[in-house]
């Protein structure tokens, strides 16, 4: 079971430029989330999904754009990357059962220089 | 709006010895409350998850969770730790509020000596 997969795993850029973390989830889940994490931070939830089509800001959007054009997958875009925004990238979904838990990614870690 | 907290950031036990890690929530009604596991690495895996019912909670690998209402409290207890339990541990809490937006708490790091 693939559950839910991260591409790219680890990613260098230079500041200025762009990229996108693309989130593929095979379970049909109508929620995805984007978050970032930092030493001694924890998760920080920068982007939302509730249903394709839709997308909505999290605690840290700045910086960031996503797309949910496909149910299945959820895009996190950085336009013009700055070292701030070095840090580990997940992807989570989950259904709308709210009893059930968020499944995660492995994670993406980006270095911007 | 609901907070999570971690008072530890490390704890460092022995093997086989008990532990039991903290966390504490603020939300005006009963939460969904998790505890996840994240190995150096890894994305984060779900420990146990409590919801209503019985306050104590099995979870996989040997692990119980306690909700305490008074104490506003949810923590992660295992009775003999060993080496594979070395990674970060985080407490969420998850309300509805429209949509299923959880909270994180900052990770408890642990580590097992020999």
């Amino acid at each position: 079971n693939a559950g839910v997969t991260q591409t790219p795993k680890f990613r260098v850029l230079k500041t200025g430029q762009s990229m996108t973390l693309l989130c593929a989830q095979d379970m049909n889940h109508e929620y995805m989330y984007w978050y970032r994490q930092d030493p001694g931070m924890g998760l920080r939830l920068i982007h939302y999904s509730v249903g394709e089509g839709t997308t909505a800001k999290g605690e840290v959007p700045d910086g960031y754009n996503v797309s949910r054009l496909k149910k299945q997958n959820f895009l996190l875009g950085l336009e013009s990357a700055a070292p701030s925004q070095t840090s580990v990238y997940f992807c989570a979904s989950s259904s709308t059962n709210y009893n059930q838990p968020q499944h995660f990614g492995d994670g993406t870690r980006l270095s911007i220089l | 709006a609901q907070s999570v907290t971690q008072p530890d950031i490390h704890i460092t036990v022995s093997e086989g010895a008990s532990l039991e890690l903290r966390c504490n929530y603020s939300y005006g009604a009963t939460p969904y409350l998790f505890w996840y596991v994240q190995s150096p690495g890894q994305g984060l895996q779900l420990l146990l998850k409590y919801f209503s019912g019985d306050t104590l909670v099995q979870g996989i690998k040997g692990f119980e969770a306690e909700f305490k209402r008074s104490q506003s409290s949810f923590n992660l207890r295992k009775p003999s730790v060993h080496w594979s339990d070395a990674a970060e541990y985080f407490c969420a809490v998850g309300v509805v509020r429209g949509s299923y937006i959880p909270t994180f708490g900052r990770g408890t790091s642990l580590i097992v000596h020999p």
